[in-house]
């Protein structure tokens, strides 16, 4: 069954220091893949997104993540943590349903924690 | 601009109560989503519309009715709820289905 594991619940990094935060997906076909941001209160926010092409996607906010095919890995970094980037991070992958259509399946999120 | 607009923001209801979510876009996008979140958790897909027209339902209790008068508008009535169905309730709209989706704010939703 399709699927998308955050291995990390919870993170808490110093501000400034850099961050990778992981995500590991089960799809048969090639997976449209994406990470959103949620603050607290708040709807998800798109930081970034992998259809096709070059495997190292720029986002917003300075995050990038890398499509690795073999690791069915799909992970999100940013070289320098701000403390506003605090939040809920979600990886998901979209789901052909035949005749249907599509819907996210999402990983169970990795809460990040930023420190002074 | 990839604005969802989502009203109420806030929302408190009796058992016995009806009630309605409305969610709107004007991206000219043609699929459209509902979903619940609870606390610390994922959101949950609820409901699809595609084209105006119902395409996915999650077996979701009939107490929920979803609504797509137009390709802009998504509503979602309520009534009869639990106090478990108190959470988040979250609209996206995307292009076509399995496209980008983009999310509204959330109407955050407690049943007493």
């Amino acid at each position: 069954a399709q699927s998308v594991t955050q291995p990390d619940i919870h993170i808490t990094v110093s501000e400034g220091a850099s961050l990778e935060l992981r995500c590991n997906y089960s799809y048969g076909a090639t997976p449209y893949l994406f990470w959103y941001v949620q603050s607290p209160g708040q709807g998800l926010q798109l930081l970034l997104k992998y259809f096709s092409g070059d495997t190292l996607v720029q986002g917003i906010k300075g995050f990038e993540a890398e499509f690795k095919r073999s690791q069915s890995s799909f992970n999100l970094r940013k070289p320098s943590v701000h403390w506003s980037d605090a939040a809920e991070y979600f990886c998901a992958v979209a789901l052909s349903v035949y005749n249907q259509g599509g819907k996210l399946i999402f990983g169970q999120g990795t809460e990040l924690s930023v420190k002074p | 601009d990839t604005e969802v607009t989502q009203t109420p923001k806030h929302l408190v209801m009796g058992m016995t109560n009806k009630k309605s979510l409305k969610c709107e876009q004007h991206m000219g996008h043609r699929a459209m989503y509902w979903y619940k979140q609870k606390a610390k958790k994922p959101p949950e897909l609820m409901f699809v519309y595609s084209y105006e027209k119902l395409s996915i339902n999650e077996s979701v209790p009939s107490r929920f009715s979803p609504e797509c008068p137009n390709s802009s508008l998504l509503n979602l009535h309520l009534h009869a709820l639990q106090p478990e169905d108190s959470a988040l309730y979250l609209c996206a709209s995307s292009r076509l289905s399995m496209e980008t989706q983009y999310f509204g704010p959330g109407t955050r939703l407690l049943v007493l």
